[in-house]
């Protein structure tokens, strides 16, 4: 069965520095696609990003990127530069090889920009 | 505004109760998925549509029933409702053929249990 862990349950970063977010997956599919949510305090969930498991390259969309590691089943997310507005809950989520797989996600971590 | 479209955005009702969630996905999708998010157990997948048709099954309750009509609107229906049925409901759309693209979410509906 297809699992992800998030193990931070809440983070905080400065204002304009750099944050990791943890993700690890479990699947016995040797093709699937990973995504990342934002859900801000407004409730709305956001699509932030998409790796494929075949994907060579690390994705990357504005501030944010995907840390791929295949081997590790780890696909964690990186905010740079934080803004105020990038406080919000990140999910982690996992399809399976179709568009037609339904998407399971994590348990998601709650991250807070300081000033 | 995404394209996916929720009613009610709130409902408040009695323990017992019955009620149906609407939800129209975003123009050209086929595709429609519900979600319970909620306090204690995270976003929880329920069922899956596709083109009028079932295609998957979560931890959906017995109480609770889904369909897809032939204009694609779906309806979710939640019956002899429980206190633990209060949560952020959600219905999500996708395209077919792109394995990349995100669900696109809609705002979610608001059940309150009392």
């Amino acid at each position: 069965a297809q699992k992800i862990t998030q193990t931070q349950p809440g983070m905080f970063v400065q204002e304009k520095e750099a944050v990791t977010l943890d993700c690890t997956y479990d699947t016995s599919d040797p093709s699937y696609g990973l995504f990342w949510y934002k859900q801000p305090s407004s409730g709305e969930m956001i699509f932030l990003i998409y790796q494929g498991s075949y994907d060579q390259q690390n994705a990357t969309e504005g501030r944010y990127s995907l840390n791929f590691q295949k081997a590790r089943k780890s696909a964690n997310l990186v905010i740079s530069a934080s803004q105020l507005g990038d406080s919000a809950m990140y999910f982690c989520a996992m399809r399976g090889k179709t568009s037609y797989d339904k998407v399971i996600f994590g348990p998601g971590t709650s991250l807070s920009v300081i000033p | 505004d995404s394209g996916v479209t929720q009613t009610p955005k709130h409902l408040i009702t009695a323990t017992g109760q019955r009620v149906t969630l609407r939800c129209s996905p975003r123009s050209g999708d086929l595709s429609v998925y519900w979600y319970q998010q909620s306090l204690d157990q995270g976003l929880q997948f329920l069922i899956q549509y596709y083109n009028g048709e079932e295609r998957a099954k979560g931890n959906i309750l017995e109480r609770f029933s889904a369909q897809q009509f032939p204009d694609l609107h779906s309806e979710l229906n939640l019956s002899s409702l429980e206190l633990g049925d209060s949560a952020l409901y959600f219905c999500a759309s996708s395209p077919q053929g792109s394995p990349s693209t995100g669900y696109t979410f809609g705002s979610g509906t608001r059940l309150t249990v009392v």
